[in-house]
């Protein structure tokens, strides 16, 4: 099984900050990689997948980056509605395994 | 509009049998990979099984093979997940996803429902 490792696991950031978040996988995945947001009380929403590549209306300040076991979900300048949960998840293997998540919170 | 509705959750004991099911809507289902990801209580989310279009793959998460089966209905637009043996770890919301149309069997989840919450305890 190919662990994800996320890194920090809270992150507090002004609004109007850049916030950094990584994602560490266990073994290479190439890039099936997709990252994840997630509020409390709702459904996780994708918001990069492939590694890189944006998912539909998600705004151009999310930006994904890496290859093989080494991943980055930038957001360029932090809105209030960005603050949430984000998880990493690899497809590149059975079984599908996600990160733990990274909180990301008001400073 | 692209839709996923779980319903079927509910409190069970240990050891009893329930069965989930995600209605889809919007999209052609009979096209799709569906995924079950199930979120213990304030925990991250857990890949549980995902099943191909024809049903010709299916695979598990180790921890619920042999208990938990997927199935689809593609005539009537709806996944299932069969869960017997149910134990205490079992408790979470359990969420269907699709997997993005990619030509292949890679590809993120890229619609969720809304979950639906299983509670097994005593």
């Amino acid at each position: 099984e190919i662990v994800m490792t996320q890194s920090p696991a809270t992150l507090s950031v002004s609004p109007g900050e850049r916030a950094t978040l990584s994602c560490r996988a266990s073994q290479s995945v190439s890039s099936n990689l997709a990252w994840y947001q997630q509020k409390p009380g709702q459904a996780p929403r994708l918001l990069i997948y492939d590694a890189s590549t944006r998912a539909t209306d998600i705004p151009a300040r999310f930006s994904g980056s890496g290859s093989g076991t080494e991943f980055t979900l930038t957001i360029s300048s932090l809105q209030s509605e960005d603050f949430a949960v984000y998880y990493c998840q690899q497809y590149n293997n059975w079984p599908r395994t996600f990160g733990q998540g990274t909180k990301v919170e008001i400073k | 509009e692209v839709q996923l509705v779980e319903s079927g959750g509910g409190l069970v004991k240990p050891g009893e049998s329930l069965r989930l099911s995600c209605a889809a809507s919007g999209f052609i289902f009979s096209s799709c990979t569906m995924n079950w990801v199930r979120q213990a209580p304030g925990q991250g989310l857990e890949w549980v099984s995902s099943i191909s279009s024809s049903s010709t793959y299916i695979y598990y998460e180790d921890s619920v093979k042999g208990r938990f089966t997927i199935s689809r209905d593609n005539p009537k637009n709806s996944l299932y997940l069969q869960m017997n043996s149910l134990r205490a770890e079992d408790t979470a919301v359990y969420y269907c996803a699709r997997k993005r149309l990619t030509g292949d069997h890679l590809g993120a989840f890229d619609i969720w429902g809304q979950g639906t919450m299983v509670t097994v305890s005593s």
